[in-house]
């Protein structure tokens, strides 16, 4: 199984600062990646599959990048509405598919 | 418009059985693989399960196989996991998702807990 760790736990940011999150994977995954986005109460959304390409709708702001075990998600200029657990997601080595233990997007 | 809607959950004793289905609308729900996903209270996204478009594989996480199916009815647009055996650390939000590597759309969730 592929265990997947994201870090920090919890990221504290200023509204229109830059927020990168980062993503390993315990052994190569290609860039079979994706991120989701969950606010309190909601299902998940996704952001970001192939490591770094935008799902439909997805603000500019959201980048992804990262091949082999090493990805991060940057949020360029945070917003209010940015304020999320996000996870990251790999597809390339399953069953099963596995998911980060997410982190806490914080607005300062 | 695509819309996921979950049902079935609620409360069950140890060792009971739930049957969680999931209704899909605005996509052409023969054409997709299918997953559930869980969020135990507090906690992260775990994969449980998944079908292709025609019932013909599945998929299971170890922690749940041998205990519960997913299956699929595609003249109803509906998915469905039976959940047998339950335990106390099955209980959890239960997601349905459209496709079955990344989820590109998810329903609401309905809520199973597993208690005496």
């Amino acid at each position: 199984e592929i265990v997947m760790t994201q870090s920090p736990a919890t990221l504290s940011v200023s509204p229109g600062e830059r927020a990168t999150l980062s993503c390993r994977a315990s052994q190569s995954i290609s860039s079979d990646l994706a991120w989701y986005q969950q606010k309190p109460g909601q299902a998940p959304r996704l952001l970001i599959t192939g490591a770094s390409s935008r799902a439909t709708g997805v603000p500019a702001r959201f980048s992804g990048s990262g091949s082999g075990t090493e990805f991060s998600l940057t949020i360029s200029s945070l917003q209010s509405e940015d304020s999320a657990v996000y996870y990251c997601q790999q597809y390339n080595n399953w069953p099963p598919l596995t998911f980060g233990g997410g982190t806490k997007v914080e607005i300062k | 418009e695509v819309q996921l809607v979950e049902s079935g959950g609620g409360l069950v004793q140890p060792g009971g059985s739930l049957r969680l289905s999931c209704v899909a609308s605005g996509f052409t729900f023969s054409s997709h693989w299918m997953s559930w996903v869980r969020q135990a209270p507090g906690k992260g996204l775990e994969w449980v399960a998944n079908i292709k478009h025609d019932g013909s594989e599945k998929f299971y996480v170890d922690s749940v196989k041998g205990r519960f199916t997913i299956s699929r009815d595609n003249t109803k647009n509906s998915l469905y996991l039976q959940m047998n055996s339950l335990r106390a650390e099955d209980t959890a939000v239960y997601y349905c998702a459209r496709n079955g590597r990344t989820g590109d759309c998810w329903g609401q969730g309905t809520l199973v807990t597993v208690s005496s």
